[in-house]
């Protein structure tokens, strides 16, 4: 089953705009992790921020964490043609012995 | 190239035929875990090992698929008797417990399944 949910499903900007994603999820957790996977290729790691956190930040990136909300947002700064892809989140939940659950994804499409 | 590694990329195979998929984890991550993504939809837990041992299978694995860690370093999935609902994207993706990022997953580029 998947437990996370992002939001928007997709979201279309202009190169140069900030692209703000959410996600939500509904147990207790260890940690949210953040992927970006282009068309038909494989996930590639972005961010990790741990449950203890509410902050983090990576380059372009910025990455908030709610727990309170169960929730998450990304934030990609400065877009970029190149960030074109589909975003997931997925929750390490507690008890779960380190799955990870996946949300469906976001599709970002950056317009040059 | 110390990534997570996955061979085939791809594989085309009719219907009834069994087919195995191999994954080689990042060297020193103890742990290995296998998902399953479909067109549209997250990727889907299937199974995990520590080192050799197979700890969890989710239902979604039935009898006709098994995984294997023999050494605790690359891994094996075979699909038996393949359907046309098994075509997916097979992903592999391997973490450490210890250090700051505990369980941070580093996914291997898939093997896309074609079932005809």
């Amino acid at each position: 089953s998947q437990q996370g949910e992002e939001d928007p499903q997709a979201l279309s900007i202009q190169e140069g705009e900030n692209a703000t994603m959410n996600c939500s999820y509904k147990t207790s957790i260890n940690n949210l992790q953040w992927y970006r996977q282009n068309s038909g290729r494989g996930l590639v790691h972005l961010i990790l921020i741990r449950s203890n956190e509410r902050e983090k930040h990576s380059g372009r990136l910025r990455v908030t964490l709610d727990t309170s909300k169960k929730s998450s947002s990304l934030l990609i700064t400065a877009s970029r043609a190149a960030d074109t892809a589909s975003y997931f989140c997925a929750t390490d939940n507690t008890g779960a012995n380190s799955k990870l659950t996946f949300g469906k994804g976001i599709t970002l499409s950056v317009r040059p | 190239d110390t990534g997570v590694s996955q061979d085939p990329r791809h594989k085309i195979t009719k219907r009834g035929q069994n087919v195995t998929f191999r994954c080689d984890p990042i060297s020193e991550h103890n742990r290995l875990y296998w998902y399953r993504q479909t067109l549209g939809q997250g990727p889907e837990f299937l199974t995990y090992f520590q080192n050799e041992a197979q700890l969890e299978k989710s239902r979604l694995l039935s009898d006709r698929f098994s995984a294997e860690r023999p050494k605790g370093s690359f891994s094996t999935l075979e699909i038996q008797r393949t359907e046309q609902g098994d075509s997916a994207m097979y992903l592999c993706a391997s973490s450490s417990l210890r250090g700051r990022n505990y369980n941070e997953q580093f996914f291997g580029p898939g093997t896309r399944l074609t079932v005809l």
